[in-house]
């Protein structure tokens, strides 16, 4: 159980244009879900926690206008990368956590590369 | 704010044991994960620790001193295998129960 899905794994796309990265829950409800950026031989960064229903709250730093984050449901968030520019190149790692409990459960993560 | 602290690289023998350090410097402070990634790959848990004390879990335990601040991973018996980053979070007690992670250590294990 508490398997999270991140589609696409890789995606390659042009500077200016948009990408959405999406990330299920596929066995339980997740009240929280957290979007981490990771930089090579660095650790998670969180950008964001996304409350289902909720708008997301952003960490310092996040612009919220340029990386989108939508909890429509309690088993789908997704993060758009909007105007994509090659300093947003990056893994983008997802998590899930169901309320109560203090496990957060990782996407495998999606690598975006902007040219 | 918060600040992790964990060696960022380390090396080690198969067979051997090893402990990987973490100190913080956090408010707000619930418990401590540690997560095992391999690169390209997701972190996949550990450990989750929230009272003072080790917790044993087969090859790998946890030991965390909130009055210090501080907690360590211990890998006995290590393998080929364990060679990965191991990253040290501090998750804090807000509804959220959001986490900030260390740099992680990057272990080499060694024939």
């Amino acid at each position: 159980g508490a398997v999270v899905s991140q589609h696409p794994s890789r995606v390659i796309c042009k500077s200016g244009t948009s990408v959405k990265i999406e990330c299920r829950s596929l066995d339980f409800q997740a009240t929280t879900m957290f979007w981490y950026r990771q930089f090579p031989k660095k650790s998670l960064m969180l950008m964001a926690t996304s409350n289902e229903g909720s708008k997301a709250t952003y960490e310092q730093g996040v612009e919220k206008d340029k990386f989108l984050i939508n909890h429509a449901s309690l088993t789908l968030s997704t993060l758009t990368v909007t105007s994509a520019h090659p300093e947003d190149s990056s893994f983008y790692i997802c998590s899930a956590r169901s309320g109560g409990e203090y496990e957060q459960y990782f996407g495998p993560g999606t690598r975006l590369t902007v040219t | 704010g918060q600040n992790i602290d964990q060696p960022t690289e380390m090396t080690a023998t198969e067979g051997a044991i090893v402990q990987i350090n973490c100190t913080y410097q956090t408010s707000g402070f619930n418990g401590l994960f540690w997560y095992q990634q391999h690169a390209g790959e997701a972190p996949t848990f550990l450990s989750y620790n929230v009272l003072d004390g080790l917790e044993e879990k087969g090859r790998f335990s946890s030991f965390l001193s909130r009055s210090k601040g501080y907690s360590y991973l211990l890998l006995k018996e290590l393998q080929m295998k364990d060679s990965a980053s191991y990253l040290c979070a501090v998750s804090m007690n807000t509804n959220a129960g959001k986490s900030t992670f260390g740099d992680g250590t990057t272990l080499t294990v060694k024939p």
